[in-house]
């Protein structure tokens, strides 16, 4: 079992839909969890860090950890053409080994 | 605040043939990683360094791949001969503490 899986998709959504995109972690040392946005042909970038269980919000993004049942999740509301990307969300416990999901593709059509 | 450089940024080389990335961190960040990402799959770290030391290299193909961190700042990947199955994404990252953050990457293609 990988320490991190997520549903590759591809995802397709409408302009202005909410999006959820999710992972599940086997690893119950975990306290620490990230949300990357990887455009086409760009490195990931930092979207949201959280630490051990709860809500974190950012403007449209809110990052979601449920450490009872190891679950990570991350929804866009009003969702944007410009937030077509992959998505990885990745864990830690103690910040040496992070452990990354496959990625979830994103599309919201105009 | 500047971000993790790296380059170049595209490189086209024949199979057998040798290849070196450079990676120049943040500023302060003493952990640096080299990750390879295939197409359509989440990044597999190489090697991972804490200031001049490797903390994990598990994962490198020792055969034909080589890291280094001179002084504990830049860093650069070798891969000596290059193989068709060598052909990825190479991202460098850098972290204070829990917080991770990736250069552009640098694309190698093999022929």
């Amino acid at each position: 079992q990988k320490e991190v899986e997520q549903d590759p998709g591809p995802l397709s959504v409408p302009e202005g839909a909410i999006v959820s995109l999710n992972c599940t972690y086997s690893n119950s040392a975990f306290q620490y969890f990230m949300w990357y946005r990887q455009y086409s042909r760009k490195g990931p970038e930092l979207l949201m860090y959280t630490y051990s269980s709860g809500n974190k919000e950012d403007g449209r993004f809110t990052a979601q950890v449920d450490k009872s049942s190891k679950y990570i999740s991350l929804f866009i509301r009003d969702s944007q053409p410009s937030d077509s990307a992959t998505y990885l969300c990745a864990s830690t416990n103690t910040g040496n080994q992070f452990y990354f999901g496959t990625g979830t593709s994103l599309t919201v059509i105009p | 605040e500047a971000g993790v450089a790296q380059s170049p940024r595209y490189k086209i080389i024949e199979k057998r043939q040798s290849v070196a990335f450079w990676c120049n961190p943040i500023s302060g960040h003493a952990t640096l990683y080299w990750y390879q990402q295939i197409l359509g799959q989440g990044p597999k770290l190489l090697i991972q360094f804490q200031n001049n030391g490797v903390v994990d290299d598990s994962q490198l193909p020792k055969d034909r791949f080589s890291a280094e961190r001179l002084k504990g700042v830049d860093s650069t990947l070798k891969i000596q001969p290059a193989k068709l199955e060598d052909s990825a994404v190479y991202l460098c990252a850098s972290s204070l503490v829990y917080e991770q953050f990736f250069g552009p990457g640098t694309r190698l293609t093999v022929l």
